[in-house]
């Protein structure tokens, strides 16, 4: 089945620690998303990939880098993690013409800081 | 500022029906998204509108009007499976998806 795939499910680091999350698809969407999500909050999007294109959200912090080396992967690199960046991580696809655009998620990261 | 709104909370009986709005204000329109979230989980598609009118699939039925700014979530013979959170999204001009904080919703046998 066609999917989005995230590695690992549950990701424990320490403070300062840099930590990588990641995404993969086989739905060969050209579109990938990264998000972080706190309890009871809406997704908020950190940034997204039209094909190789990136494009950062104006409120992301620089601690939160991107990597997309293919199609198929997306990288989540944290370089600093502090407390407040405990979260869960969501990446979606979505496929180009733009339109519908439905986004379909991954089934997430849970990081915990220490 | 671009604002999705719907209620934090809601809850319904087994075999009943619930209906969860969202009202929304953004920069254009390009379409409104339902997601159903389980807790730890992530989301996944319900249903999509762009024009107006009721669309039905199954047991769930989400409705949009645009000169109000409104939908709705029509859920009907509820299971206990259904309990989750409920997300509203919206495509604005820029094709930017403004997320609602989501809806939990909580069936009681």
């Amino acid at each position: 089945d066609a999917m989005v795939i995230q590695n690992p499910r549950y990701q424990v680091t320490q403070f300062g620690k840099p930590v990588t999350l990641s995404c993969s698809q086989t739905l060969n969407h050209n579109v990938m998303y990264w998000y972080q999500q706190k309890s009871s909050q809406a997704p908020k999007l950190l940034f997204h990939y039209y094909d190789k294109d990136f494009n950062n959200e104006a409120d992301t912090p620089d601690n939160f880098q991107s990597r997309r080396p293919n199609t198929s992967f997306c990288f989540l690199d944290i370089r600093s993690p502090g407390l407040g960046d405990a979260a869960m991580y969501l990446c979606a696809t979505s496929d180009f013409p733009r339109g519908a655009e439905t986004q379909y998620f991954g089934p997430g990261t849970r990081l915990l800081v220490l | 500022g671009q604002n999705i709104d719907q209620p934090t909370e809601m809850t319904a009986t087994e075999g009943a029906i619930v209906q969860i709005n969202c009202t929304y204000q953004t920069s254009g329109f390009n379409g409104l998204f339902w997601y159903q979230q389980h807790a730890g989980e992530a989301p996944t598609f319900l249903s999509y509108n762009v024009l107006d009118g009721l669309e039905e699939k199954g047991r769930f039925s989400s409705f949009l009007s645009r000169s109000k700014g409104y939908s709705y979530l029509l859920l009907k013979e509820l299971q206990m499976k259904d309990s989750a959170s409920y997300l509203c999204a919206v495509k604005d001009s820029n094709y930017q998806l403004i997320w609602g904080a989501g809806t939990k919703l909580i069936i009681k046998p």
